[in-house]
């Protein structure tokens, strides 16, 4: 695609459900970056994925976040048990090469609101 | 733990005015500083650094790096309202990461 697309654009779920972010990097873009993004914050690392394999999750804060990006191409972020305290912009982003520090592009992000 | 702190947080200025903004990082095996801007949609990326003492320019924005002294300075001269935004410096280490500072929030009143 002609930029990093990721859905739901926004996403209201009650605490406890379980729920599943989409990322569709640029396509041939090897380095796929998952990041989170409180209000009036810069983003946070959560994970990293160089093609298929996920090479750093050291930012993913509990065991209820877990992502995957089985074919080296479309990501999901999933959270389980959803918290209040999970509400935020969820960011995703490629990069072309596998090569350090690339030029990242992000997508639009998907806003995540816990009831 | 990595660390990038920007200031000013927030900054007002009028149209026509120059501004810094200021980037200090602590990054384990450093390998870049990298600018964004932020609007209300996705960060778009600015500049990229990795050099000390060489500018990068593009139009009335200018970026460079210090890595004696761990910092980087973005200069916008000829501030004009759509220069509002968000501005984001994030370090990459070697280990793929990006840390991003809280960003600083640039309004530009005509």
């Amino acid at each position: 695609g002609a930029g990093v697309s990721q859905s739901p654009r926004y996403k209201v779920t009650k605490r406890g459900q379980d729920v599943a972010l989409r990322c569709d990097p640029i396509s041939g873009h090897v380095s796929l970056y998952w990041y989170r993004q409180a209000l009036g914050q810069g983003p946070e690392f959560l994970t990293y994925f160089n093609y298929e394999a996920q090479q750093d999750k050291s930012g993913l804060p509990n065991d209820r976040f877990s992502a995957e990006r089985p074919e080296g191409s479309i990501s999901t972020l999933t959270i389980q048990r959803t918290e209040q305290r999970d509400s935020a912009m969820y960011r995703c982003a490629s990069s072309a090469t596998g090569q350090l520090n690339t030029e990242a592009f992000f997508g639009q992000g998907t806003r995540l609101t816990v009831v | 733990e990595d660390k990038v702190v920007q200031s000013p947080l927030s900054l007002v200025v009028h149209e026509g005015d120059t501004v810094t903004l200021n980037c200090s990082y602590e990054v384990t095996n450093f390998r870049s500083l990298l600018w964004y801007k932020q609007e209300k949609k996705a960060p778009t990326f600015l500049f990229m650094l990795t050099s000390s003492g060489i500018e990068k320019k593009s139009g009335r924005l200018s970026s460079i790096l210090d890595k004696k002294e761990l910092f980087s300075i973005l200069n916008i001269t000829a501030t004009q309202t759509g220069d509002s935004a968000i501005y984001l410096c994030a370090g990459g280490g070697s280990n793929y990461k990006l840390t991003f500072g809280k960003g600083t929030l640039l309004t530009v009143n005509p």
